[in-house]
């Protein structure tokens, strides 16, 4: 076990609305950084924070946007969710200093019908 | 293109077979890279990083970096029906503010008893 946790495992959703999903870091680590995993895919960068500031994103639009706490949890949120934002998504924790041994957690599997 | 290509399988081997797996990429600023193993319906799980080109070895995994050829390699010696996973390589330039991990897709790998 990582010591990565997320919750929920599983959402189902309908277009249009709003997700919040959580994720408690491996303690120590002052970096998480969030991932979406299509169906058959790797893992895709949404953004990375450190020391709760955002330190990086990918090509994901502002309706995606994330927050991380001083006690070691984070969320992602997605605002007006389409049907492709279905997919698994991924938090990982790591010090910034040591980003090649990042550590996942389970994931949160959303459906967007 | 893709910055990391990596064949998606699926591989079928017998077991106890050795198996080879490969990501090429193009982006000459990655310094680290990883394998990670991923299980049905679970998150990524580090198996090995390594850093800049050379081989590295832990257990019946060995990881082969190629700078030169922009191709690296992931060994599974004495394969098990354990090791029935996807294997997702992944690389990065290092630390920085703006250093984001970029996956390849994943190779489906099944291990025939």
């Amino acid at each position: 076990e990582t010591g990565v946790t997320q919750s929920p495992t599983h959402l189902i959703k309908t277009r249009g609305q709003q997700v919040t999903l959580r994720c408690s870091s491996q303690s120590g680590h002052n970096t998480v950084s969030w991932y979406q995993q299509a169906l058959g895919q790797g893992p895709q960068f949404i953004f990375q924070y450190y020391r709760e500031e955002e330190n990086g994103r990918g090509n994901f639009p502002p309706r995606f946007s994330g927050l991380q706490f001083p006690n070691y949890s984070s969320e992602l949120n997605v605002n007006a969710l389409e049907l492709d934002d279905s997919a698994l998504y991924l938090c990982a924790s790591s010090l910034l200093e040591y980003q090649e041994t990042q550590y996942f957690g389970p994931g949160t599997r959303l459906l967007v019908l | 293109q893709k910055e990391v290509e990596q064949d998606p399988g699926p591989l079928s081997v017998p077991e106890g077979a050795i198996v080879s797996l490969n990501c090429t990429y193009s982006n000459s600023a990655f310094q680290y890279f990883m394998w990670y193993r991923q299980y049905s319906r679970k998150g990524p799980e580090l198996l090995m990083y390594t850093y800049s080109s050379g081989n590295k070895e832990d257990g019946r995994f060995t990881a082969q970096v190629d700078k030169s050829s922009k191709y690296i390699s992931l060994f599974i010696r004495d394969s098990q029906p354990s090791d029935s996973a996807t294997y997702l390589c992944a690389m990065t330039p290092g630390y920085s503010s703006a250093s984001k991990i970029i996956f390849g897709s994943g190779t489906r790998l099944s291990i025939r008893p």
